[in-house]
């Protein structure tokens, strides 16, 4: 596909079980971003990766909240021991290279319900 | 730190109304600004983005943006409403220092018909 991918597109889950989020970023596209956007909220930068560089993780909220990107390409972003405050939709973006000039490509989001 | 402010949570308007959502921001050099959609159900698409130069930028779908420094803004405007726009407007900020974006809480836009 030419956009950037994202599965599931739900995900309903109870309380203190982990999640695992998927991301397939545009093909050569070597920046991933992960936000999170809460209800009536604008997005909150979660964790950024460039090429092979260490990833950015300032803004994750919590240790249990971590992420990879493999090769590359494909990321998963990880919650641990599900909270409430955890529902929300999280989208990934790509972007062809480092910068804020570099556009970034949205993908449709997973939304995650904690009951 | 820098911030984006969007004054308005919802605007309604009348299909074939003019549109103006405002944006402003915080920061003390000249930053990147975009302007993004999200229809429901969707992931954000780019309307608009400002740089440099002409301070009225056009966009995608009839939009349009003009860069006011003085006044810190970056309005986001279109000339005649179709029902298609109803959706979430977010506006962005970016630092040529820095990758990230700092998005505003959003604007939400319903269309009478």
């Amino acid at each position: 596909g030419a956009g950037v991918s994202q599965s599931p597109s739900n995900k309903v889950t109870e309380k203190g079980k982990d999640v695992e989020l998927r991301c397939d970023p545009i093909s050569g596209h070597t920046a991933l971003y992960w936000y999170r956007q809460s209800l009536g909220q604008g997005l909150e930068f979660l964790i950024y990766f460039q090429g092979n560089s260490a990833p950015d993780k300032s803004g994750l909220p919590s240790d249990r909240f971590s992420a990879e990107r493999t090769g590359g390409s494909v990321s998963t972003l990880t919650i641990q021991r599900t909270q409430q405050e955890d529902s929300a939709v999280y989208l990934c973006a790509s972007s062809l290279d480092r910068g804020a000039h570099n556009e970034q490509f949205f993908g449709p989001g997973t939304r995650l319900t904690v009951l | 730190a820098q911030s984006v402010t969007q004054p308005d949570i919802h605007i309604t308007v009348s299909e074939g109304a003019s549109l103006e959502l405002r944006c402003n921001y915080s920061y003390g050099a000249t930053p990147y600004l975009f302007w993004y959609v999200q229809s429901p159900g969707q992931g954000l698409q780019l309307l608009l983005k400002y740089f440099s130069g002409d301070t009225l930028v056009q966009g995608i779908k009839g939009f349009e943006a003009e860069f006011k420094r003085s006044q810190s803004s970056f309005n986001l405007r279109k000339p005649s409403v179709h029902w298609s726009d109803a959706a979430e407007y977010f506006c962005a900020v970016g630092m040529d220092s820095s990758y990230k974006l700092i998005f505003g809480s959003g604007t939400r836009l319903l269309v009478r018909p």
